[in-house]
C-alpha cells in the first residue's frame, strides 16, 4: 500500500527554526509537494521537490532524498502565524496526489 | 486575481436532504478536483475531471456525484447527505494534469457542510 508519515504535532518556540520530517513508499514518485493548512482553511502551496537537494524559499526551506523516500520541511525565524498544519503530499506513478495526515505545529511566544 | 471560488463557505442540510457545492476558477486549468476533509485529516480525493473527462475515485460512494459544465465551473452533489458527510469540502485545480508540469494543486477556501 501507499504511505505518507509525518509526525501529529510539534511544538516550537517564537524565533526559532523547526523541521517537519515526512516519509514516504508510493508507487512511484513524480515529486513531492509540502502544503500548509491554517485551522478551518484550504491548503496553500508551500514547495514542490522532484530532485535530491534542498530548495530554499525565503525562510522556508525544503529538503527531498529520493532513496530513502524522505523529505523535511525547514521553517526559519518562527512566527506565530506559522502555527498551522504542514501537509506533504507525493504524486505517485499515476499522478495521483498521495497525502499525509499533517503535522500540527504550534507556536509559543 | 486568478483564483479558486468555493460558495457557500458554510453550509447547513437536513439529514438526507440534497445538497450541491459549487466551484469555480479563473485560472483556466484543465483540471478540477473535488476532496472531503474531516479534522485532523489528509484531504481524500472524491473525484477529478482532467478537461471534461471525469475520473472518480474507487471508494468514492454513490451518494456523490459531481457535474462539471465548463471549464470554469465544478459542482459536487450530495444525492442524500448522513452524519458522517459532515466534512470540509474542498475544490482544486491544476494546469495540466497527467504529468504534464508539476501539477501543483491550487485550492479553494473549502466549504464546510454540517449534517443535522
Amino acid at each position: 500500500g501507499q504511505n505518507i508519515d509525518q509526525p501529529t504535532e510539534m511544538t516550537a518556540t517564537e524565533g526559532a527554526i523547526v523541521q517537519i520530517n515526512c516519509t514516504y513508499q508510493t508507487s512511484g514518485f513524480n515529486g513531492l509537494f509540502w502544503y500548509q493548512q491554517h485551522a478551518g482553511e484550504a491548503p496553500t502551496f508551500l514547495s514542490y521537490n522532484v530532485l535530491d537537494g534542498l530548495e530554499e524559499k525565503g525562510r522556508f526551506s525544503s529538503f527531498l532524498s529520493r532513496s530513502k523516500g524522505y523529505s523535511y520541511l525547514l521553517l526559519k525565524e518562527l512566527q506565530m502565524k506559522d502555527s498551522a498544519s504542514y501537509l506533504c503530499a507525493v504524486l505517485d506513478s499515476n499522478y495521483q496526489l498521495i497525502w499525509g495526515a499533517g503535522t500540527k505545529l504550534i507556536i509559543k511566544p | 486575481d486568478a483564483m479558486v471560488i468555493q460558495n457557500p463557505r458554510y453550509q447547513v442540510t437536513q439529514f438526507g436532504k440534497p445538497v450541491t457545492l459549487s466551484c469555480s476558477q479563473t485560472l483556466n486549468h484543465n483540471v478540477m478536483y473535488w476532496y472531503q476533509q474531516k479534522s485532523s485529516q489528509a484531504p481524500k480525493l472524491l473525484f477529478h475531471y482532467y478537461d471534461k473527462d471525469f475520473n472518480n475515485e474507487a471508494d468514492t460512494p454513490d451518494n456523490f456525484q459531481s457535474r462539471r459544465p465548463n471549464t470554469s465551473f465544478c459542482f459536487l452533489d450530495i444525492r442524500s447527505p448522513g452524519l458522517g458527510d459532515a466534512a470540509m469540502y474542498l475544490c482544486a485545480t491544476s494546469r495540466e494534469g497527467r504529468g504534464q508540469g508539476t501539477d501543483t494543486q491550487y485550492f479553494g477556501p473549502g466549504t464546510r457542510l454540517t449534517v443535522l
